[in-house]
């Protein structure tokens, strides 16, 4: 069946603009997890969402950083004003529910200059 | 906050060598443990999920064991092979529903 997607693949932007990145979890999974892994870095969590409940956004690195999920299925990461500090790779997973075994797309390459 | 370790940092060993990852976390309180498979450039792949309530998973050469009291979990490679080679990450999940966190992983070179 069809993993979790992700897109753009690739996202090259100015300092400053505003970007969108977009995660398709698998279907009928009710968990939904962002993380993003800078250059030779670890995985750092971003935020989850489970079903409808509102996600704790305590995790987002600053109030630059937006997420929603809408309709339970495809969510989007928003990043307004882009700095060069938030170049990395941003990882989409989801699973059957939260704690379940999390499935994770290809990520998406953000390159801010 | 949980503090993950991955103990060695990197690891090269012949092919057909049986080889052991470590990971340790400071918060036991833990729900379950997964360990992950990254490929260079790639998204991770699931290898084990290990609930907290069991003390040992496998899959073909793949065994993983958990100690939540001490806070430790092994990831044992059977006749490790060169398509093995990747970065080995653990995250030991938390039962409060709260963040979640990864080690710095192992990169593993199984040469030929």
């Amino acid at each position: 069946g069809a993993g979790v997607s992700q897109s753009p693949s690739n996202k090259v932007t100015e300092k400053g603009k505003d970007v969108e990145l977009r995660c398709d979890p698998i279907s009928g999974h009710t968990a939904l997890y962002w993380y993003r892994q800078s250059l030779g870095q670890g995985l750092e969590f971003l935020i989850y969402f489970q079903g409808n409940s509102a996600p704790d956004k305590s995790g987002l690195p600053s109030d630059r950083f937006s997420a929603e999920r809408t309709g339970g299925s495809v969510s989007t990461l928003t990043i307004q004003r882009t700095q060069q500090e938030d170049s990395a790779v941003y990882l989409c997973a989801s699973s059957f529910s939260l704690l379940y075994e999390q499935y994770f797309g290809p990520g998406t390459r953000l390159t801010v200059t | 906050k949980q503090e993950v370790t991955q103990i060695p940092a990197a690891l090269s060993v012949p092919e057909g060598e049986n080889l052991v990852l470590n990971c340790s976390f400071t918060d036991s309180a833990i729900y379950n443990l997964q360990w992950f498979r990254q490929d260079p450039g790639k998204g991770l792949t699931s290898l084990l999920l290990i609930q907290s309530s069991q003390r040992e998973q496998t899959s073909g050469r793949l065994n993983a064991s958990l100690d939540k009291s001490s806070g430790r979990s092994t990831l044992y490679i059977a006749a490790s092979q060169p398509g093995d080679s990747a970065t080995y990450l653990c995250a030991p999940l938390p039962d409060n529903f709260n963040k979640f966190y990864f080690g710095s992983g192992t990169k593993l070179n199984v040469k030929p």
